[in-house]
């Protein structure tokens, strides 16, 4: 079956602006989370969705916002960028409180 | 949050020798999973393993929820093995904490 699907895979920023990124989960799976990863702050929880229904939330800024949609897909978004939001996003897929599986992830570049 | 810490930090090893990784969490948890980070970034789930003992292959692990620990082993370890290696556990949510992670590099 097909795996999680994030896009895109590569995504260079100017500081200031904004980005949406993308995130298809495994079928049948309702919830969706993302993470932020950093060589200083390594893999860090930005929020969950299960059912179109933010569930959880990192420590994160309010620039970081998210959704989830009636199919399961997931975007994320980050307006005014600074160039410490340079990072790989991860998202992961999974049902209910089971094994979760991540995507390949989006390298943003803020420059 | 919840605290979770893995050993060793760094580790290198010859081709064809043993490890074990270990990873301690700080409270009681519904789900422990083991990842390898490959080199494009992409978490590959290795185990998910909130209990008992798994094997897969040349990889099993064990986690001891009363204790709070899990622990990785590579057997006869292989220079495709090399990456780095995270432990992540959930208690409510899908909410994962994830550790520091396990640099290995295997050397012919």
């Amino acid at each position: 079956k097909a795996g999680v699907t994030q896009t895109p895979r590569y995504l260079i920023k100017t500081r200031g602006q904004q980005v949406t990124l993308s995130c298809s989960p495994i079928s049948g799976h309702r919830s969706v989370s993302w993470y932020q990863q950093t060589p200083g702050q390594g893999l860090q929880f930005l929020f969950e969705y299960f059912s179109e229904t933010q569930r959880n939330k990192g420590n994160f800024p309010g620039r970081f916002s998210g959704r989830q949609f009636s199919n399961s897909r997931s975007e994320m978004n980050v307006s005014t960028l600074e160039l410490g939001d340079s990072a790989l996003y991860l998202c992961a897929s999974s049902k209910a409180e089971s094994e979760a599986f991540f995507g390949q992830g989006t390298r943003l570049t803020v420059v | 949050g919840i605290q979770v810490e893995q050993s060793p930090p760094d580790l290198i090893l010859q081709e064809g020798a043993n490890s074990t990784l270990r990873c301690n969490f700080s409270d009681s948890v519904n789900n422990l999973q083991w990842f390898h980070q490959n080199p494009w970034g992409q978490l590959i789930n290795l185990f998910y393993i909130p209990s008992g003992t798994k094997q897969n292959g040349r990889l099993s692990a064990t986690t001891v929820a009363t204790e709070r620990y899990s622990l990785l082993y590579i057997s006869s370890s292989q220079t495709t093995d090399s990456g780095v290696y995270f432990c992540a556990v959930e208690k409510v949510g899908n909410q994962f904490y994830f550790g520091t992670g396990t640099s290995l590099t295997v050397i012919p």
